[in-house]
């Protein structure tokens, strides 16, 4: 079946301007996460969500960041007034429940990179 | 000092030689410890879990937990070019609800040349 699927899988913006990231999960799958991956960097948690409410939003770095799940399948992030430090990798990813089937598996997609000029 | 400590290399190898990958850590309640290996301009696939202290194989793949030493390790046989990826080590304090904010090293960017 079909994985976790991101778009776009590049954006370029100007410092200042808004971004939306989108992601749709693997059909089923009730939670969904958003890690930031920077250049030689591991990912790093931003949100959680367990259908449609944030359940952990801890990793957020600001209030330039902000995530919906209106429906508990598509999630889009959002970032206001971009800065140059925003650019990196963003990933999604979904498991079948937070209790993971595997311990510690999550499905992640290919990412939507960022670049903040 | 960070959680979870990996060098990110580059390594580089020929095809067939054994690779040693390795994560330091200073959380003790790490519980679950994980490797994903991720191709180049693709998501973090999962590669194996082990569970507290030992050993895990699977196939050519190898991980090795020493939680007395806060080591874990990823051993890779006869390594292929197809194995040339990024592997990151991640961890969790434990399984089940909430255990969802993985804790990834670096990654290790590893070369196999044929």
């Amino acid at each position: 079946g079909a994985g976790v699927s991101q778009t776009p899988s590049n954006k370029v913006t100007e410092k200042g301007k808004y971004v939306e990231l989108r992601c749709d999960p693997i059909s089923g799958h009730t939670a969904l996460y958003w890690y930031r991956q920077s250049l030689g960097q591991g990912p790093e948690f931003l949100i959680y969500f367990q259908g449609t409410g944030a359940a952990d939003d801890s990793g957020l770095p600001n209030d330039r960041f902000f995530a919906v799940r209106p429906e508990g399948s598509v999630s889009t992030l959002k970032i206001q007034r971009t800065e140059r430090g925003d650019s990196a990798m963003y990933l999604c990813a979904s498991s079948p429940s937070a209790g993971m089937n595997t311990p510690g598996e999550l499905f992640f997609g290919e990412g939507s990179r960022l670049t903040v000029l | 000092q960070k959680e979870v400590e990996q060098d990110p290399g580059p390594l580089s190898v020929p095809e067939g030689a054994i690779v040693s990958l390795n994560c330091t850590y200073s959380n003790s309640a790490f519980q679950y410890f994980m490797w994903y290996r991720q191709y180049s301009r693709k998501g973090p696939e999962l590669l194996m879990y082990t569970y507290s202290s030992g050993n895990k194989e699977d196939g050519r793949f190898t991980a090795q937990v020493d939680k007395s030493s806060k080591y874990i390790s990823l051993f890779i046989r006869d390594s292929q070019p197809s194995d040339s990826a990024t592997y990151l080590c991640a961890m969790i304090p434990y399984s089940g609800a909430g255990s969802y904010q993985l804790t990834f090293g670096k990654g290790t960017k590893l070369s196999v040349i044929p």
